[in-house]
């Protein structure tokens, strides 16, 4: 069965710390890994990873794809309240279709 | 540019009725994916329509239905309600299923209450 995990689970920093969030994976048949930020409803679309060593990078956010190990990283540097949400990693393992299994998330709580 | 929208916002029913949600894609998407997310935990995978075919379904019993329209829009029919089935149920659209396929855009999830 696909499978992903991610750490830590929960995460409480201070404005201007980095972090580093993990996402693991298990899929049968892998096509792409996304990163998503979730506040309140709707997850909104971060990064969107297919090959192995090429960082993304928007603003003080990037991640990285490794295809050989299985996991992906997320990186907040100089971290801001607003980003304080949960942060969620979803691999698509899908055949004929997209079939995206998300982690639990991290959740973020970035204090002033 | 329109976003991914869903109808309605909040929704309560009792246990055995049936519900059906409602989600217009983003603009110039043609796929509509369907999400469980329960308290606390990730979104659940439904099922995918493309080309108004079910295309992809996760680990859901047959009470959870689906529709999509000419026009790309999508319906998530429930039968039978347990109490179990309240969530937040999140529509997202892409496009095309070729290659890697698309990022998945949310709509802002319709939550439903089962008494």
């Amino acid at each position: 069965e696909d499978k992903v995990v991610q750490s830590p689970l929960s995460l409480v920093v201070h404005e201007g710390d980095t972090v580093t969030l993990n996402c693991s994976y298990e899929v049968t048949n892998f096509r792409s890994l996304l990163w998503y930020k979730q506040e309140k409803k709707a997850p909104t679309f971060l990064f969107m990873l297919t090959s192995s060593g090429i960082e993304k990078k928007s603003g003080r956010l990037s991640s990285i794809l490794d295809k050989k190990e299985l996991f992906s990283i997320l990186n907040i540097t100089a971290t801001q309240t607003g980003d304080s949400a949960v942060y969620l990693c979803a691999v698509d393992g899908g055949n004929y279709g997209q079939n995206f299994v998300f982690g639990p998330g991290t959740r973020l709580s970035v204090l002033p | 540019d329109a976003g991914v929208t869903q109808s309605p916002t909040h929704l309560i029913k009792t246990r055995g009725q049936q519900v059906t949600l409602r989600c217009s894609p983003k603009s110039g998407h043609d796929t509509v994916s369907w999400y469980q997310q329960a308290l606390g935990q990730g979104p659940q995978f439904i099922f995918q329509y493309y080309e108004e075919e079910e295309r992809q379904r996760g680990n859901f019993p047959d009470r959870f239905s689906g529709h999509q329209f000419p026009n790309y829009s999508s319906e998530l029919n429930v039968n039978a309600l347990l109490l179990g089935d309240s969530a937040l149920y999140l529509c997202a659209s892409s496009l095309g299923l070729a290659g890697a396929g698309g990022a998945q855009y949310f709509g802002p999830g319709t939550r439903l209450l089962v008494l």
